[in-house]
């Protein structure tokens, strides 16, 4: 089955820098690619996802990044915020209706934490 | 307002005492599924429905049962937890597949003694 190996476990970055969260991913036949925030206390939430047929999407000061021939993408958070404070989950799922493309594999966290 | 409900959100109970977890959607969504949340374990799926019916295993479904009766609930039943099932647990849907937005439950806090 899928793994996904998520680093680093810990960020801590000063507001107003960037902050890159690195996933790599082991099967070739995953295509969807979503990231999670979830805030202490609260349940996780949807910010970004790619599918493999582009290599980078942006949504104001998220962006996300892929390399399927490396099998790894990345977050990119830039001008960072006390509020962007969080963990954040990648995940990987294969493609397709059925099996395999309903098992959404997540990697294990990284606690963000943006400092004033 | 569009939610997916979990109820209990705190639930504190014995080794082998029957317990379900029940979780509701009001979205219409076809795709349910279960996950626990461990310190650095992340998120791991239990089980998902893709439909009314229809269930499957996700990565670590021992010792939990799941029903689909109907398209809006989908309760997660521990028939004799142990204490390590002691987890967060979350419940989540979506329109159609987990290749999708998921929407997650407030979570059930589950302590087994």
């Amino acid at each position: 089955g899928e793994n996904v190996e998520q680093h680093p476990s810990t960020l801590s970055v000063q507001e107003g820098d960037s902050a890159v969260i690195k996933c790599t991913y082991s099967d070739s036949a995953s295509n969807y690619f979503p990231w999670y925030k979830q805030e202490l206390g609260k349940r996780p939430q949807l910010i970004i996802d790619i599918r493999s047929n582009v290599g980078e999407k942006k949504d104001q000061r998220i962006a996300v990044t892929l390399n399927k021939t490396a099998k790894h993408f990345s977050l990119h958070i830039t001008e960072t915020q006390p509020e962007d404070s969080a963990v954040y989950f990648c995940a990987a799922s294969p493609g397709g209706l059925t099996g395999g493309g309903n098992k959404l594999t997540f990697g294990t966290g990284t606690q963000l934490k943006v400092e004033l | 307002e569009a939610q997916v409900t979990q109820n209990p959100r705190y639930l504190i109970t014995v080794t082998g005492k029957k317990l379900t977890v029940t979780c509701s959607q009001n979205m219409n969504h076809e795709y349910m599924s279960w996950y626990r949340q461990d310190p650095g374990l992340g998120l791991r799926q239990i089980y998902y429905s893709m439909n009314v019916e229809v269930t499957d295993k996700g990565d670590v479904p021992e010792g939990y049962k799941v029903s689909r009766k109907e398209k809006r609930n989908f309760p997660l039943i521990l028939e004799s937890p142990s204490p390590n099932q002691t987890s967060l647990y979350f419940c989540a849907s979506s329109r159609s597949t987990g290749n999708e937005k998921l929407f997650f439950g407030s979570g059930t806090q589950l302590s087994v003694l």
